[in-house]
């Protein structure tokens, strides 16, 4: 069973722009990560955010967390083709449980 | 190598055939997980192994599922009487540390498998 659930399923944009990803889950949970995979290189780890803290930066990466509400989002500034892939949420309450993904296509 | 491998990269079986999956995960890693992802869908759990104990196999679908990592470093995932449901990219990941809190897990590029 999945617990994350990302929003949007797809998203499609130009080069330079924003892309915003967003996940739910539904239990408690220790921390929360965020995968990239593609054809090319498989599934990489972006960054992990644990459960006190609400934001992380990484590059051109920025991860909020809200267990409040259970959601987290992936907001990936200045888009380059090369980032089309799909992203994945990953919740860790003993063991990683990943969601069914987004599909972001950055067009160029 | 730097990071996890998997072979075979493809494997087609034929139903009811035994098939066995291999791991090598990155040296010195203390952690292992295997993950069975379907087409268009996130990785799912399958079983953990810290060195060579597998501390967690609940999400193993069948007993015709079995894995093992005798000397804490390869390890293989079998499945007997391969079914057509069993269908899917079954990818391994290792980590540096004991248990999964806090930790970065590195994934191989998987196994698809195609039961016939």
């Amino acid at each position: 069973s999945q617990q994350g659930e990302e929003d949007p399923q797809a998203l499609s944009i130009q080069e330079g722009e924003n892309a915003t990803m967003n996940c739910s889950y539904k239990t408690s949970i220790n921390n929360l990560q965020w995968y990239r995979q593609n054809s090319g290189r498989g599934l990489v780890h972006l960054i992990l955010i644990r459960s006190n803290e609400r934001e992380k930066h990484s590059g051109r990466l920025r991860v909020t967390l809200d267990t409040s509400k259970k959601s987290s989002s992936l907001l990936i500034t200045a888009s380059r083709a090369a980032d089309t892939a799909s992203y994945f949420c990953a919740t860790d309450a003993g063991k990683l449980v990943f969601g069914k993904g987004t599909k972001l296509t950055v067009n160029p | 190598g730097a990071g996890v491998s998997q072979s075979p990269r493809y494997k087609v079986a034929k139903r009811g055939q035994d098939v066995a999956l291999r791991c090598d995960p990155i040296s010195g890693h203390v952690s292992l997980f295997w993950y069975q992802q379907a087409l268009g869908q996130g990785p799912e759990f399958l079983t953990y192994f810290q060195n060579e104990a597998q501390l967690d196999k609940s999400g193993l679908p069948s007993d015709r599922f079995f894995a093992e990592r005798p000397e804490g470093s390869v390890s293989t995932l079998k499945i007997q009487r391969t079914q057509q449901e069993d269908s899917a990219v079954y990818l391994c990941a290792s980590s540096f540390l004991a248990g999964i809190f806090y930790n970065e897990q590195f994934f191989g590029p998987g196994t698809r498998l195609t039961v016939l």
